[in-house]
C-alpha cells in the first residue's frame, strides 16, 4: 500500500499566523489520466471530516481562501495564511490515485 | 445539499453481527461510488470499503475482507455495511463519504463498540 506520511503531527500556531502541513506520499500519485488525486480533510473536534483541497490544489466550495494546497508527484503541502480559531482540528491528506485509499496520520492543529 | 444519514450502530459481542445504513439524499444516488471510512477511538481515518453505483464492483481493506460486506439499494437512496465476526479492533465511528479517487461529502457517522 502507499504510506502517507505527514509532518508535523502537532502544530501549535498563534491566531493571524500562517501554518505549513506537510504530506509526502511512498509513491507518485499522478494517475494516468495525468491528474494527481491528493485530497486534504479538516475534521473539527466532535465533527465528521469535511474536504477542503481535491485534486491537489482546488478548494471545494464554501472554504476559505485562506486555505490553500499545492505540491506534486510524492510532495504534497497544505497551508493557512493567517489561522483562525475555527481552524483547530485535525487536518489529513489522503491519497486517492493507488489502491487501496490511504490517509495520512493527521496533523492537530492547536491555537498557541 | 447532498446528506448522508448512517444508523445501525450499537454495542455488539465479540464475534457478533450488525448491519450500518446510509440513507442519502440530495444527489442522485445511483451514479456515484461509495465509501465506508472508520474511526476508532482517539485515532486517524481508515477507508474500509467501497461500492460502484450499481453494486456490482466492490472492494475492501484486507482487515475486513470476508467479514464484511457492502452493498447499496439504489431505489432507497441507501448504502449498507453488513458488519460481523466483530473483534474489538473494530470499535470505531464508521462514516459513510461519497466519491471514488476522493470524498467529496460524508455523513455524521455511526458508532459501533465491540465488548463483551
Amino acid at each position: 500500500d502507499v504510506v502517507m506520511t505527514q509532518s508535523p503531527l502537532s502544530l501549535p500556531v498563534t491566531l493571524g499566523q500562517p501554518a505549513s502541513i506537510s504530506c509526502r506520499s511512498s509513491e507518485s500519485l499522478v494517475y494516468s489520466d495525468g491528474n494527481t488525486y491528493l485530497n486534504w480533510f479538516q475534521q473539527r473536534p466532535g465533527q465528521s471530516p469535511r474536504r477542503l483541497i481535491y485534486t491537489v490544489s482546488y478548494r471545494d466550495s464554501g472554504v476559505p481562501d485562506r486555505f490553500s494546497g499545492s505540491g506534486s508527484g510524492t510532495d504534497f503541502t497544505l497551508k493557512i495564511s493567517r489561522v483562525e480559531a475555527e481552524d483547530v482540528g485535525v487536518y489529513y491528506c489522503m491519497q486517492g490515485v493507488r489502491w487501496p485509499p490511504v490517509f495520512g496520520q493527521g496533523t492537530k492543529l492547536e491555537i498557541k | 445539499e447532498v446528506q448522508l444519514v448512517e444508523s445501525g450502530g450499537g454495542l455488539v459481542q465479540p464475534g457478533g453481527s450488525l448491519r450500518l445504513s446510509c440513507a442519502a439524499s440530495g444527489f442522485t444516488f445511483s451514479s456515484y461510488w461509495m465509501n465506508w471510512v472508520r474511526q476508532a477511538p482517539g485515532k486517524g481515518l481508515v477507508w474500509v470499503s467501497r461500492v460502484d453505483g450499481d453494486g456490482s464492483i466492490t472492494n475492501y481493506a484486507d482487515s475486513v475482507k470476508g467479514r464484511f460486506t457492502i452493498s447499496r439499494d439504489n431505489a432507497k437512496n441507501t448504502l449498507y455495511l453488513q458488519i460481523s465476526s466483530l473483534r474489538a479492533e473494530d470499535t470505531a465511528i464508521y462514516y459513510c463519504a461519497r466519491g471514488s479517487g476522493s470524498l467529496d461529502s460524508w455523513g455524521q457517522g455511526t458508532l459501533v463498540t465491540v465488548s463483551a
